[in-house]
């Protein structure tokens, strides 16, 4: 059930901007919303972002979502050290009738 | 606020069964879907099902049909995932996830139970 694609990393240092890509498909990215949520260690997941660019309460703006056919990114600004963590993004499949996750993407601040 | 506490770790054996519960507080149990999310060791997250607890209707990941049983108890806000036939590859930290109405799927997380399945 590997159907949302992420780069396995991604880095940047303290300040810059660094997007993350999720690349599905029609039936699930590109006709359904794409969210976004960040694992720390140990921990659960966390929502960042849903409905492709609303952030919940308590998200900074420096994260933001975007989304142009079967493309998600999720973009970093002003990077800090403790954004640090995995992110993954998730959409609903048409075709398999399920929700799938992105296989994650771990984010270093050099 | 909303909180999900779920059960402790457990340890099973090849084809055995395991029930994991997760309960609800600080919301009208009823109104939201609850969702079960599993993460294996290094592994994505991986959706297994839903549950309506007003109604009890569920919907299962293909994968997991004939193994997986959700179900709820509204006296006592708590919801359970069930899973049979254990193998090696069941090994993970099973996750239960509430939705906020239709648009925010998977808003408030539990803490995660960790199942091990080893001879």
């Amino acid at each position: 059930q590997s159907v949302l694609t992420q780069p396995p990393s991604a880095s940047g240092t303290p300040g810059q901007r660094v997007a993350i890509s999720c690349s599905g498909s029609v039936s699930n990215v590109g006709s359904k919303y794409v969210y976004w949520y960040r694992q720390l260690p140990g921990t659960a997941p966390k929502l960042l972002i849903y409905t492709n660019n609303q952030r919940p309460s308590g998200v900074p703006d420096r994260f933001s979502g975007s989304k142009s056919g079967t493309l998600a990114t999720l973009a970093i600004s002003g990077l800090r050290s403790e954004d640090e963590a995995e992110y993954y993004c998730a959409a609903w499949d048409d075709s398999l009738r399920a929700w799938v996750f992105g296989g994650g993407t771990k984010l270093a601040v050099l | 606020q909303v909180q999900l506490v779920q059960s402790g770790a457990e340890v099973q054996t090849p084809g055995a069964s395991v029930k994991v519960a997760c309960k609800a507080s600080g919301y009208t149990f009823t109104t939201y879907s609850m969702h079960w999310v599993r993460q294996a060791p290094g592994q994505r997250l991986q959706w297994m099902g839903w549950i309506n607890p007003g109604n009890g209707n569920t919907r299962y990941s293909q994968m997991f049909q004939g193994r997986l049983t959700i179900t709820r108890d509204t006296s006592a806000t708590t919801i359970y995932m069930e899973l049979s036939g254990l193998r090696s590859e069941d090994t993970a930290v099973y996750y239960c996830a509430r939705d906020t109405g239709n648009t925010m799927p998977f808003h408030h997380w539990g803490q995660g139970s960790l199942v091990t399945v080893s001879s």
